[in-house]
């Protein structure tokens, strides 16, 4: 099964927001409330910011937030800062064979 | 404090075996899954299988049934990975991820080990 379809990349100015998308299908992100995002800076593990689509683990900063629509998940990041630069996953059970599902990832730039 | 750390790099050849331990600590080992999530160079996420520690049941991707092991030393607090007959594709870094249940999310993650497949 096709992994869960996600921008390559998305950019944003210090201050602003952005908005990543993880679309899947009804067997997957829209089934289930599994969603799940992961930020990962190179040469490291992926860290959990997001959990159960709308979730933030303690100690994840409120910027932020998650949403989920019909198929597609989305990751919002407000106040964007420096730091933010990394690769971000989105994840999602599958009630197919493959169990889990991940995105193919996205590189946010941070201008 | 939770911490899942995993065994060093290998480097192996092609047709070989790999097996990668992961030894957690700062929690109660047996009330939480482990999956197995793979990385190839520049590469996404892929997810392997996870084993439950307490029983040692195990369910796996179907790309890797077959060629996958994943299991448990309640004793040591460890789980293992193997992989069998490795090609160049398995060249990836190969993590273990906590889980409280069967499904994501995963809460904590090794530091993960880069497996080399070369001749």
């Amino acid at each position: 099964q096709s992994a869960l379809t996600q921008p390559a990349s998305v950019s944003g100015s210090p201050g602003q927001s952005i908005t990543i998308s993880c679309t899947g299908t009804s067997s997957d992100v829209g089934g289930y409330n599994s969603v799940s995002w992961y930020q990962q800076y190179p040469g490291k593990a992926p860290k959990l910011i997001i959990y159960e689509v709308t979730n933030r683990p303690s100690g994840v900063s409120n910027r932020f937030s998650a949403s989920k629509s019909g198929n597609t998940a989305s990751l919002t990041i407000s106040g964007l800062q420096a730091e933010d630069e990394a690769d971000y996953y989105c994840s999602s059970y599958t009630s197919n064979s493959t169990y889990v599902l991940f995105g193919g990832g996205t590189k946010l730039t941070v201008l | 404090q939770v911490q899942l750390v995993q065994s060093g790099a290998e480097v192996k050849k092609p047709g070989a075996s790999v097996k990668v331990s992961c030894k957690a600590s700062g929690y109660t080992f047996t009330d939480y899954f482990m999956h197995w999530v793979r990385q190839a160079p520049g590469q996404g996420l892929e997810w392997m299988g996870w084993i439950n520690p307490n029983s040692g049941g195990t369910n796996y991707a179907q790309k890797f049934q077959g060629r996958v092991t994943m299991t448990r030393d309640t004793s040591i607090t460890t789980v293992y990975m193997e992989l069998t007959s490795l090609r160049s594709d398995d060249t990836a870094v190969y993590f273990c991820a906590r889980c409280r249940r069967v499904t994501p999310p995963f809460d904590y993650w090794g530091q993960g080990t880069l497996v080399t497949v070369s001749s």
